[in-house]
C-alpha cells in the first residue's frame, strides 16, 4: 500500500514567495493532519481535516498560512507571503476514525527552506 | 492544554535496555502513542496505551499509568538501528489530534 505522499521533498525559495506543499494521505483515511517541525518547537499540529472539512485550526501560526483539502486524495498547505522563520520541515499524516487506537501515518515530509 | 515531558537525550549500549520516560500534565486523556522518528525522516508508530499496565511488542514495551499521568517505553537488547528519537503524544478526549513531547534522543553505542 502506498502512504502518505507529500511534494515535494525540498524547497528553496526567497522570502516574500508564495509556496504551496503538497499532501495525498492514504487511501481510505478519513483524518488529515498537517505538522510544522522545527529544533526550537519540536512537532506542532497546525490544522487538521476529517472528511474533507477543517476541524482545528488552531495551530495555523498566523493569516499567512492556509490550507485546503478539495477532495478526500488531496491538501494543499499554503504560505504567503513566506518568511525566514517559517524553514521548516512540514509533515503531512493521516488517520483513519473506526476506533481512537488508529496511528496516524506520517508522510516523508517536506523541507522548506525561506531565503 | 497538554503538557508533555521527556528527558532530552539518552544513551546506552548496544545489548543493552532503555528506559525512556514520559509525564503529561492534560485537561483530560483518551491514550498515548508512541513514535519513533529517525534523522531526516518521518515519525513511524511504535505502540498505543489507553488502560493502565504493559504493553510488549518484541523489543519494545509501553507501560502507562494514568493515575499519575505517566509513561515509558522499553527498548530491549538496544541495537545500532535503534538510534532515533522517539516522541511520546497524547490524545485529548473527543478529539483525534495528538501533542506531541519534544523528544528522547536515544544513542546506541557499540
Amino acid at each position: 500500500d502506498a502512504g502518505v505522499i507529500q511534494s515535494p521533498r525540498h524547497e528553496v525559495t526567497e522570502m516574500g514567495q508564495e509556496v504551496t506543499l503538497r499532501c495525498k494521505p492514504i487511501s481510505g483515511h478519513d483524518y488529515l493532519f498537517w505538522y510544522r517541525q522545527t529544533m526550537m518547537r519540536g512537532l506542532e499540529l497546525l490544522i487538521y481535516f476529517n472528511n474533507n472539512v477543517p476541524i482545528d485550526d488552531s495551530g495555523m501560526p498566523e493569516d499567512r498560512f492556509s490550507a485546503k483539502m478539495p477532495n478526500a486524495s488531496f491538501s494543499t498547505l499554503k504560505i504567503q507571503p513566506s518568511e525566514p522563520r517559517d524553514s521548516a520541515v512540514y509533515f503531512c499524516a493521516s488517520s483513519r476514525s473506526l476506533s481512537r487506537n488508529q496511528p496516524q501515518h506520517f508522510g516523508d515530509g517536506t523541507r522548506l527552506s525561506i531565503l | 492544554g497538554q503538557n508533555i515531558d521527556q528527558p532530552t537525550e539518552m544513551t546506552a549500549t548496544e545489548g543493552a535496555i532503555v528506559q525512556i520516560n514520559c509525564t503529561y500534565q492534560t485537561s483530560g486523556f483518551n491514550g498515548l502513542f508512541w513514535y519513533q522518528q529517525h534523522a531526516g525522516e518521518a515519525p513511524t508508530f511504535l505502540s498505543y496505551n489507553v488502560l493502565d499496565g504493559l504493553e510488549e511488542k518484541g523489543r519494545f514495551s509501553s507501560f502507562l499509568s494514568r493515575s499519575k499521568g505517566y509513561s515509558y517505553l522499553l527498548l530491549k537488547e538496544l541495537q545500532m538501528k535503534d538510534s532515533a528519537s522517539y516522541l511520546c503524544a497524547v490524545r485529548p478526549p473527543n478529539d483525534y489530534k495528538l501533542s506531541f513531547g519534544a523528544g528522547t534522543t536515544v544513542t546506541v553505542r557499540a
